[in-house]
C-alpha cells in the first residue's frame, strides 16, 4: 500500500536554530501534501497545504515564515521550523492523499520536535 | 467543511464490541467517512472508509444511515492494543486532493483488562 515516509522521527534543537523535516511518498506521487501539528492530548491541527511547484498554502494563524514549506518535487515536501523556541515543540505529522479514487489520506509516522 | 461531532472518551472491556458514533450533520454529497487509529507519537492510521451503508474490513464495520447524517464505527472483540485515539474525518478523498481535512477532537478510548 501507499506508505508516506517522515525523518527524523524525532529531533532536539537549540533555541534560535533551524530544524529541516521531511515527508516522503515512497511509492507514489504526491501533488499535493498537508502538514500537521500536534500538541499532547490535543488533536492534529492543521498547519499548511504543500503544493508540488508552488507556494505553500497556509492556515489562518500559522507564520509561513517560520514554518517554510517547499515541495521541491512530486515525492517530496520539507517543513523547515526556523529559529525554533520552546513553543515550537511539538508532535509534527505530513500526509498526502491517495491517487486512485476515494483512496483516504496517508500519514507520516510524525516528528517529535523538542526546542530545549 | 463537514464539522465531527465525536465523545470524548469511552471505556470498555476486553473482548467487547465498542461502537463509537461521529455526527456529520452537514456532509456533502460527495464526501467520504473516514476513520482513523492513532496511537501516542504515531500518525494516524487508515482504518475504514464508506460513502453509505454498510463496511466491514478485517479489523472494524462502519454503518452508515441513509441520511449520511452520522456514522458509527464497530469494532468486534477489542483487546488492550486497541487503546487508541479514533477519529472521525469526512470529506472527498483521492483524486480531488486539493481538499484538506480537519480532525476534530477524536474519541480516546480506553480498553481495561
Amino acid at each position: 500500500g501507499a506508505v508516506v515516509s517522515q525523518h527524523p522521527s524525532w529531533v532536539i534543537c537549540k533555541s534560535g536554530t533551524s530544524v529541516k523535516i521531511e515527508c516522503r511518498s515512497l511509492d507514489f506521487q504526491a501533488t499535493t501534501m498537508f502538514w500537521y501539528r500536534q500538541f499532547p492530548k490535543q488533536s492534529l491541527m492543521l498547519m499548511a497545504t504543500s503544493n508540488e511547484g508552488s507556494k505553500a498554502t497556509y492556515e489562518q494563524g500559522v507564520e509561513k515564515d517560520k514554518f517554510l514549506i517547499n515541495h521541491a518535487s512530486l515525492t517530496l515536501s520539507t517543513l523547515t521550523v526556523t529559529s525554533a523556541h520552546p513553543e515550537d515543540s511539538s508532535f509534527y505529522i505530513c500526509s498526502a492523499p491517495g491517487v486512485f479514487g476515494n483512496s483516504p489520506l496517508h500519514f507520516g509516522n510524525g516528528t517529535r520536535l523538542t526546542v530545549t | 467543511l463537514a464539522k465531527t461531532t465525536q465523545p470524548i472518551s469511552m471505556d470498555s472491556y476486553e473482548g467487547q464490541e465498542v461502537n463509537i458514533t461521529c455526527s456529520h450533520n452537514n456532509i456533502a454529497t460527495n464526501d467520504y467517512i473516514t476513520w482513523y487509529q492513532q496511537f501516542p507519537s504515531q500518525g494516524p492510521r487508515f482504518i475504514i472508509q464508506g460513502y453509505k451503508t454498510k463496511v466491514t474490513n478485517e479489523v472494524a464495520s462502519l454503518f452508515i444511515p441513509a441520511d449520511r447524517k452520522s456514522s458509527t464505527l464497530s469494532l468486534p472483540r477489542v483487546s488492550l492494543s486497541d487503546t487508541a485515539v479514533y477519529y472521525c474525518l469526512v470529506g472527498p478523498q483521492g483524486m480531488d486532493s486539493s481538499y484538506k481535512l480537519i480532525f476534530g477532537s477524536g474519541t480516546r478510548l480506553l480498553v481495561r483488562p
